[in-house]
């Protein structure tokens, strides 16, 4: 099967610092990632596509300057929270894209549970 | 755009019962797929069942089944013999447009599901 894993599971920082998480498709290449956000008690909400090789392609309201993406390998996307606040606390979730015989399907990591103090 | 609703916040069943969770979804695209997810207490989203817009017949994976009545834009999710390890959040998602499974997903909100012993 395919297999997504996403680093770390959990982090706490403080106010103000910034945060990477990292999202590895361990057996398969993946042009294409997805970075999910969700509250606390809310669904699931796309951030940003990350496309390997080029930028990332950001949701309206989201501000690329705070969530920096990184696709710099078919196998691996970084999204860095710069500057985070209480509010940025979630799960953040990406799920990569898989490619065969002309059809594509997503497979999400575990998610990260980012807690801003 | 394309809209996924959840009416049910929240449902409880008795185990060994059958429950329907409902979703409606919304979009102008003739191809789509509509996806549900489980998402237990850990976070991690669980694939569950996919139907896609042409799909003649209704999808199902075990004790799941996707009830797709395509002039009624419903896509509800039967799970039948309900164990109490199905107590968890479902997401219904989808996704359109050509190249349907390239595109991000679209979440609902989501529906609590609680199953009593």
């Amino acid at each position: 099967g395919a297999v997504v894993s996403q680093h770390p599971s959990w982090v706490i920082c403080k106010s103000g610092t910034s945060v990477k998480i990292e999202c590895r498709s361990l057996d398969f290449q993946a042009t294409t990632m997805f970075w999910y956000r969700q509250f606390p008690k809310q669904s699931l909400m796309l951030m940003a596509t990350s496309n390997e090789g080029s930028k990332a392609t950001y949701e309206q309201g989201v501000e690329k300057d705070k969530f920096l993406i990184n696709h710099a390998s078919l196998t691996l996307s970084t999204l860095t929270v710069t500057s985070a606040h209480p509010e940025d606390s979630s799960f953040d979730i990406c799920s990569a894209q898989r490619s065969q015989g002309g059809t594509y399907e997503q497979y999400f990591g575990p998610g990260t549970r980012l807690t801003v103090t | 755009a394309q809209k996924i609703t959840q009416t049910q916040p929240g449902m409880f069943v008795q185990e060994k019962e059958a429950v329907t969770l409902d979703c409606t979804y919304d979009t102008s695209d003739p191809s789509y797929g509509l996806f549900w997810y489980k998402q237990p207490s850990s976070g991690e989203m669980i694939f569950l069942i996919y139907q896609g817009s042409y799909d003649q017949q209704n999808a199902t994976e075990g004790r799941y089944s996707l009830n797709f009545q395509k002039a009624r834009k419903s896509a509800n999710l039967v799970i039948s013999a309900s164990q109490l390890g199905d107590s968890a959040m479902y997401f219904c998602a989808m996704t359109s447009g050509r190249g349907t499974g390239r595109r991000a997903l679209t979440f609902g909100s989501g529906t609590r599901l609680q199953v009593q012993p």
